[in-house]
């Protein structure tokens, strides 16, 4: 059992490259998400998906777009890299639709480091 | 606006005492707390949860204290270990939320000296 898989570990991209971050889940989860952590700032969400061909912005979605074709994958896409996009950014799922379950925290992938120069 | 706060970047503690971390939210409608940890290089892991119906949560070392009054949570751990060494996250949710989002405070760094 993986849990929560993200590819690739690191990246670097110039400035107005695009890329896609890959994260794939085996838990059958329904909610999934993407976050950013930066130095000082917390975890911040970017976007989510309550299940397979639903998804929703977070608090910093600019910049970024989702999609959800399956159950176990929710890919992040870069669409025109900027430097501002450097960090470190993570996947994370949980089973249930409502994510505030009490039973159903979040379980995170392991990130990918993103620089853009 | 962050509506997690967790005020103390760092913290030290000598190995076998208690460390208390401490996290603030500003929205009254936060119902679901969380504290998560992490070790670097790592994704963050789920350590304890806690609902507003309740004011403490404990599993083995580790216990969560929920003011609602104050709106103040915070994380014991009870003897600490050099192993507890990593950030450790406060997060809240709200159940009338319909965005499904959990936020999260900017993390407090604890060392835990043997």
């Amino acid at each position: 059992n993986a849990g929560v898989t993200q590819t690739p570990k690191f990246q670097v991209l110039k400035t107005g490259q695009s890329m896609t971050l890959q994260c794939a889940q085996d838990m059958n989860h329904e909610y999934m998400s993407w976050y950013r952590q930066d130095p000082g700032m917390g975890l911040r969400l970017i976007h989510y998906s309550v299940g397979a061909g639903i998804t929703d912005q977070g608090e910093v979605p600019n910049g970024y777009n989702v999609s959800r074709s399956t159950t176990e994958d929710f890919p992040l896409r870069l669409l025109s890299a900027a430097p501002s996009q450097t960090s470190v950014y993570f996947c994370a799922s949980s089973y249930s639709m409502a994510v505030r379950s009490y039973n159903s925290p979040l379980h995170f992938g392991n990130g990918t480091r993103l620089t853009v120069t | 606006d962050q509506q997690v706060k967790q005020n103390s970047p760092s913290l030290s503690v000598q190995e076998g005492r208690i460390s208390i971390l401490n996290c603030d939210y500003t929205n009254s409608m936060f119902d679901y707390f969380l504290w998560y940890k992490k070790y670097p290089a790592e994704g963050p892991t789920f350590l304890i949860s806690i609902s507003s119906i309740k004011d403490k949560n404990e599993d083995g070392r580790f216990t969560v204290f929920l003011n609602k009054s104050a709106k103040h949570l915070s994380l014991h751990i009870v003897p600490s270990q050099p192993g507890d060494s990593a950030v450790y996250f406060c997060a809240a949710s709200s159940s009338t939320n319909t965005g499904n989002q959990f936020y999260f405070g900017t993390g407090t760094s604890l060392t835990v000296i043997p």
